[in-house]
């Protein structure tokens, strides 16, 4: 079983819907939990860090489940200018570096 | 402000042939750093991270190496390149928090 897991998608949706993807991790030691995002052929960023209150920034909003061991993204009134991968990405005491999921692709049409 | 350099931005090799990716991180000191690999369609595969000069844990055997010869450098080494190495290799490094910032990537296709 993968550590992080994803549906890889694609996601596509008309602009101006509302999308949720959710991730899913298999070690219930792990601590930190983050979205990246990645364009194509470019390298991921920082989207937004995943706090167990949740955590909103703008149109996205991030939900964490220590319980069910998965994490949410979801995205208001999307834009052309969402069309990415977006990573959920986990770190774990004791491992040095984030682990990250295979990313779920999302194409917002016009 | 941090910066992270990573180059070259894409490179075309044959099999057999040795390969050398170079990463410099600019305006922060004793970063912890990370080499992975993506390939086509695929998640990021972490290979090595390194938490000080000299100290490099591998995460996947393979035949890759990695060295880090001065605080903010990170080298990515073979001796003779497969095809299975082609793919996007990215450089990253954290402050010893848990955030990541990557370097653009070098995308590597071996012929």
């Amino acid at each position: 079983r993968k550590e992080v897991e994803q549906d890889p998608g694609p996601f596509n949706v008309p602009e101006g819907a509302t999308v949720a993807f959710n991730c899913t991790y298999s070690n219930s030691a792990s601590q930190s939990f983050f979205w990246y995002r990645q364009d194509c052929r470019k390298e991921p960023k920082l989207l937004m860090s995943v706090y167990s209150s949740g955590n909103e920034d703008g149109r996205f909003t991030a939900q964490l489940n220590r319980a069910s061991q998965y994490i949410s993204l979801l995205i208001r009134d999307s834009k052309l200018s969402d069309s990415a991968t977006y990573l959920c990405v986990v770190s774990s005491e004791g491992r040095r570096a984030l682990t990250f999921g295979s990313g779920t692709r999302l194409q917002v049409q016009p | 402000s941090q910066t992270i350099h990573q180059w070259p931005a894409t490179l075309v090799q044959p099999v057999g042939s040795p390969l050398s990716l170079e990463c410099t991180v600019e305006g922060t000191s004793n970063p912890n750093l990370y080499w992975y690999r993506q390939a086509a369609g695929r998640g990021l595969q972490l290979l090595f991270y390194s938490v000080g000069i000299g100290q490099i844990s591998s995460e996947v055997p393979q035949n890759l190496s990695a060295s880090r010869p001065q605080d903010r450098q990170f080298i990515l080494s073979s001796k003779k390149l497969l095809l299975s190495d082609s793919g996007f290799y990215l450089c990253a490094w954290t402050d010893g928090g848990k955030v990541a910032f990557f370097g653009q990537g070098t995308r590597l296709t071996v012929v």
